[in-house]
């Protein structure tokens, strides 16, 4: 079956240290995102990806790095220059280049705790 | 002003009962989406749509553009209906704005 796979689903860090959270995706899409979800708020948009080697800070990209070498892959790199890292982070996928018009695909997210 | 609000926040509801979850939006939009969120995290598209009703089993969702408003119904609801339920419009800039959710508690 198709899906999203995010890897791992709880990840503990020290502070001071990056992480990579990962994210593979088998349904062909070309657009990726990473959004991140606080208690109390709506998913805010980290980065996204439309194309492969593409990629464009969303609403809250400081403190966070992507790459797209591949089309089935998106990782997140948390790094530690972001102020509150900890949270629940949500990758998702969808066919069209706007993630408006297509049907998003979402992974089971990575609950990343930073102490 | 958040650009999308949900009501209730909150929504407990007995086994069987017809439940409305609503939405409004500030923004023009090209569609709207509704996501149910169970409590492991993971995130399903229930509806995209941009106008008019859709239906799929025991769930509808409605959108009237003129009022910048969307409702999703759940008939004959269930315990396994317990979850979060969020609405998310496309914005000017092009990606999604994200509603706060609506947490559901069906009690058997």
């Amino acid at each position: 079956d198709g899906g999203i796979t995010q890897s791992p689903k709880y990840l503990f860090r020290k502070e001071g240290q990056n992480v990579t959270l990962s994210c593979e995706q088998n349904l062909n899409h070309d657009a990726m995102y990473w959004y991140r979800q606080d208690p109390g708020q709506g998913l805010r948009l980290i980065y996204y990806s439309q194309i492969v080697n593409d990629f464009q800070k969303g609403d809250i990209a400081e403190g966070y790095s992507v790459s797209r070498e591949k089309k089935e892959s998106f990782p997140l790199t948390v790094t530690s220059a972001q102020k509150n890292p900890t949270a629940f982070y949500l990758c998702a996928s969808s066919m069209g280049h706007r993630s408006y018009n297509s049907p998003l695909h979402f992974g089971n997210g990575t609950r990343l705790t930073v102490t | 002003k958040n650009e999308v609000e949900q009501s209730p926040q909150n929504l407990t509801a007995q086994e069987g009962e017809f439940i409305t979850i609503n939405c409004s939006y500030s923004v023009g939009i090209s569609a709207l989406h509704w996501l149910q969120q169970h409590p492991g995290g993971g995130i399903v598209s229930l509806f995209m749509l941009s106008s008019g009703k859709k239906k799929h089993g025991r769930l509808i969702a409605t959108i009237n553009i003129q009022e910048k408003h969307s409702s999703l119904h759940i008939t004959a609801s269930h315990p396994r209906d317990s979850a979060v339920y969020i609405c998310a419009v496309g914005g000017s800039q092009g990606n999604l704005i994200f509603g706060k959710g609506t947490k559901l508690s069906v009690k058997p």
